[in-house]
């Protein structure tokens, strides 16, 4: 079954340092988005992203994010200089369709801890 | 705007018995309902969806979920509960009239005992 998967599992950063985190979506799936999850927390929208330009993002998606998607396979989310508060799983999710009337498939997640 | 809630954030049912995870929305024209479980340390999964036609729809793992337009909700039930059930349960929803964003409620932790 194809899937959604998600590197690396686990980072842990300096506050200031910069992370990449990748994605790599279902091969014929044509969206993509980020989510982030605080420990314990709700399911948080970060962005989306569809034609190699950002769709929609949330108020959390400062400039401190950006998102590119390099090779056609893999999709990335940058932090420039991490916070505290940039502590969480953060989640990747493809779908086939824009409307919303599909469900979408989510990768395990990466989760960042920053000290 | 669009909200969505989930009004209990732990739901403690024992096994065999039926649960009920409940969801209560507000969009902008008709909505788009969704149910996601996130089992520890896991991505979320799909469970199932409502988004036209019959008000009750089924999914994944036996859990089906009831469309009440009037009250506005979209509860989640299963009519025996087994412990692998527990896990954390999403309901998200967008609406028609609304940008493609989905909106996600809190998460509600079903703990189900032997």
């Amino acid at each position: 079954e194809p899937e959604v998967t998600q590197t690396p599992s686990h980072q842990v950063t300096q506050m200031g340092q910069e992370v990449i985190l990748r994605c790599v979506p279902i091969s014929n799936h044509l969206y993509f988005y980020w989510y982030r999850q605080i420990l314990g927390q709700k399911v948080e929208f970060l962005v989306s992203f569809y034609n190699n330009e950002i769709s929609e993002k949330s108020e959390i998606f400062d400039d401190q994010f950006s998102v590119e998607r390099p090779d056609g396979s893999n999709f990335t989310l940058k932090i420039r200089s991490t916070k505290l508060e940039d502590s969480a799983m953060y989640f990747c999710a493809s779908s086939e369709s824009r409307d919303n009337t599909g469900e979408l498939f989510f990768g395990e997640g990466s989760r960042l801890t920053v000290l | 705007a669009q909200s969505v809630a989930q009004p209990e954030d732990q739901v403690n049912v024992a096994e065999g018995n039926p649960l009920t995870v409940k969801c209560t929305y507000s969009v902008s024209g008709n909505p788009y309902l969704f149910w996601y479980v996130q089992y520890p340390n896991r991505g979320l999964q799909f469970l199932l969806k409502y988004i036209t036609g019959d008000n009750l729809v089924k999914g994944s793992y036996g859990f089906e979920a009831e469309f009440n337009k009037s009250q506005t909700s979209f509860h989640l039930k299963k009519p025996s509960a087994l412990v692998s059930d527990s896990a954390l349960y999403f309901c998200a929803v967008s609406g028609t009239d609304s940008n493609y964003q989905l909106i996600w409620g809190a998460g509600t932790k079903l703990i189900i005992k032997p």
